[in-house]
């Protein structure tokens, strides 16, 4: 159980384009999904929060005009990162948590994003 | 704010040989405490957890104990493998923000030869 799904897993994008990648609780509801960015061999940083049927509460530093997050349904939130450049070229991991049971993420395998 | 420090990689361990992976945390609250295994091109995997003070959490041949007294929660196992290798992830959970935000350490990568 509590299995998390993210699609795609690697995409490949031409700069200045829109890219959405979707995360979605497969056998559960999760009231909270929280989006994360990792660079190579580092840790997880954490960019926004979002609570099924609400806005997403975003990281400092972390753009939100950029970083599109909807959470329109109990299983589903998508990353749309707008306008990407090379720079956002990362790995961006989803996580989801139970109503009553916020202290444990179950994590997605992740998304490869490569803009060239 | 709250923080979490793992000690640094890469350890470079034989198979069978004994692992610890040292990790210490700061924090306001009675926080959470969990150790996360990610292996190459893939998300994390929730390795063990411990929810208050003097816990063992345990999976896999893995342990570690919420040690409030040293904020420690190092990650052991007596016998490693080489399918162990991976990057370990320590992180807490502050329960004072009903969101369940997750705080994570640097990573420790882990190799472990044949």
């Amino acid at each position: 159980g509590a299995v998390v799904s993210q699609h795609p897993s690697r995409v490949i994008c031409k700069s200045g384009t829109s890219v959405k990648i979707e995360c979605r609780s497969l056998d559960f509801q999760a009231t909270t999904m929280f989006w994360y960015r990792q660079f190579p061999k580092q840790s997880l940083m954490l960019m926004a929060t979002s609570n099924e049927g609400s806005k997403a509460t975003y990281e400092q530093g972390v753009e939100k005009d950029k970083f599109l997050i909807n959470h329109a349904s109990l299983t589903l939130s998508t990353l749309t990162v707008t306008s990407a450049h090379p720079e956002d070229s990362s790995f961006y991991i989803c996580s989801a948590s139970v109503s009553g049971a916020t202290d444990t993420q179950y994590f997605g395998p992740g998304t490869r994003l490569t803009v060239l | 704010g709250d923080s979490v420090t793992q000690m640094e990689g890469p350890v470079t361990l034989s198979e069978e040989a004994f692992l610890t992976i040292n990790c210490t945390y700061t924090a306001t609250g009675y926080p959470s405490l969990f150790w996360y295994v990610q292996y190459p091109g893939e998300g994390l995997q929730l390795l063990l957890k411990a929810t208050k003070a003097d816990d063992k959490g345990s999976n896999k041949g893995f342990e570690a104990t919420y040690r409030k007294e040293t904020t420690s929660f190092h990650l052991e196992k007596g016998s490693v493998q080489v399918s162990d290798s991976a990057v370990y992830f320590c992180a807490l959970s502050d329960r004072n923000n009903q969101g369940g935000k997750l705080i994570f350490g640097q990573g420790t990568e882990l190799s472990v030869k044949p």
